[in-house]
């Protein structure tokens, strides 16, 4: 099938661990992104890399760290986890650079619960 | 203020109604205007796009924009139970700049 996948699909941890949330896309798009949904549906961009290079760093705390191993590969690692981060983490990837009319297809989301 | 209003809902309604689904915002510079709509526990998938300001309909669904107003809108014909989702306006001031989302109104089609 082609794609964006998340890896785990839900991920429970207590407050103070890191953990990490993996994402693949096989479509061949040269940019990808993570994006947070908050308890009230709330879809907000974190993080966008084009060709693996950092092209948007919203207002994220440092804790919380994107790296693009290749283009097909997005993963975000997250330190000392806080119960604020509790929320629904997507990926997603598009052809060419965010904006104008370009689609995001986006993965099927890693829900994170911290305790 | 949000860049972007969206009212959350939840709108029910019966099945074959119109259904009207609309968002404010207040960044005079968007000019691409999405409409993605989201079922439980899935990702976002795209509806329609619009270019600055006018009206695009494709099958049930037709998505408006007023500039002038700063208001956008998405009617359902002929709304079905799998009409029921989470219905997200997103917008964008152009390439290379981010989408900026509202908070999503949930729709519930009955039959």
């Amino acid at each position: 099938d082609t794609a964006v996948s998340q890896t785990p699909k839900y991920l429970v941890t207590q407050m103070g661990n890191d953990k990490s949330i993996k994402c693949e896309q096989n479509l061949g798009h040269d940019t990808m992104y993570w994006y947070k949904q908050d308890s009230k549906k709330f879809l907000k961009i974190m993080f966008s890399y084009n060709n693996k290079e950092l092209i948007i760093n919203e207002t994220v705390p440092n804790r919380f760290s994107p790296k693009s191993p290749d283009k097909a590969h997005l993963n975000l690692h997250i330190n000392s986890l806080e119960l604020g981060d509790s929320a629904v983490y997507f990926c997603a990837s598009s052809q060419g650079a965010s904006g104008g009319a370009r689609e995001q297809f986006f993965g099927p989301g890693t829900r994170l619960t911290v305790l | 203020q949000k860049e972007v209003e969206q009212d959350p809902g939840p709108l029910s309604v019966p099945e074959g109604a119109i259904v009207s689904l609309n968002c404010t915002y207040s960044n005079s510079a968007f000019q691409y205007f999405m409409w993605y709509r989201q079922y439980s526990r899935k990702g976002p998938e795209l509806l329609m796009y619009t270019y600055s300001s006018g009206n695009k309909e494709d099958g049930r669904f037709t998505a408006q924009v007023d500039k002038s107003s700063k208001y956008i809108s998405l009617f359902i014909r002929d709304s079905q139970p799998s009409d029921s989702a989470t219905y997200l306006c997103a917008m964008n001031v152009g390439y290379g700049n981010k989408l900026v989302f509202g908070a999503g109104t949930i729709l519930r089609v009955k039959s």
